[in-house]
């Protein structure tokens, strides 16, 4: 079946701009995850849906930073204004979430942003 | 305090060689479930095995084994035979609770590069 999908896969800003990216998860998925990843590091959370509803935006590093999933399936994660520091790779994730169990986080290819 | 410690920044491994890659974690959870994920130079977020903390014997799945050692709380990943396609970055991740709902936390990872 298909995994989870991101568009676009590259994209470069100028500094200011505001950028969308989308992600769409597997089918069925009620949980979808955000990461950020910079460059040489590990991914680190930025906000968490559960179907529509927005359960944690705790990692979100600034109020520029801004995610919707409003049905619940397709996701938009959007940076106004951008700044060189949020050149990064970004990550989209969605799991299963059944009652228990090992809930893994099926990852898409990522989008790659840079601010210039 | 890093709840995930990697500190192999850089492996090397003979083609059809083992390797161990190291991972220790931080938690004071008694449900969590560890995770390896292989990242390849196209980016994307790849699963590879899974360890939960209450489970009683280690992971495997084909080539991957976990070595799981709780009382000293770690989480090496075990290559065995391993291939020119292994080379790639691998990231330990640990998800806190016992509900799925919970983001992942990475350590910094590991490059892996296999030589022929």
């Amino acid at each position: 079946g298909a995994g989870v999908s991101q568009s676009p896969r590259y994209k470069v800003a100028k500094r200011g701009q505001d950028v969308a990216l989308r992600c769409d998860p597997i089918s069925g998925h009620v949980s979808l995850f955000w990461y950020q990843q910079a460059l040489g590091q590990g991914p680190e959370f930025l906000t968490y849906f559960q179907n529509e509803a927005q359960l944690d935006k705790s990692g979100l590093p600034s109020d520029r930073f801004f995610a919707e999933r409003p049905e619940g399936s397709v996701s938009t994660l959007k940076i106004q204004r951008t700044q060189q520091e949020d050149s990064a790779v970004y990550l989209c994730a969605s799991s299963l979430q059944t009652s228990g169990g090992e809930e893994t986080q099926y990852f898409g290819p990522g989008t790659r942003l840079l601010v210039l | 305090a890093q709840k995930i410690t990697q500190t192999q920044p850089g492996m090397f491994v003979q083609e059809k060689e083992a390797v161990t890659l190291d991972c220790t974690y931080d938690t004071s959870d008694p449900s969590y479930g560890l995770f390896w994920y292989k990242q390849p130079s196209s980016g994307e977020m790849i699963f590879l095995i899974y360890q939960g903390s209450y489970d009683q014997q280690n992971a495997t799945e084909g080539r991957y084994s976990l070595n799981f050692q709780k009382a000293r709380k770690s989480a090496n990943l075990v290559i065995s035979a391993s291939q020119l396609g292994d080379s790639a970055m691998y990231f330990c991740a640990m998800r806190e609770g016992r509900v799925g709902n919970t983001p992942l936390v990475f350590g910094k990872g590991t490059r892996l590069s296999v030589i022929a």
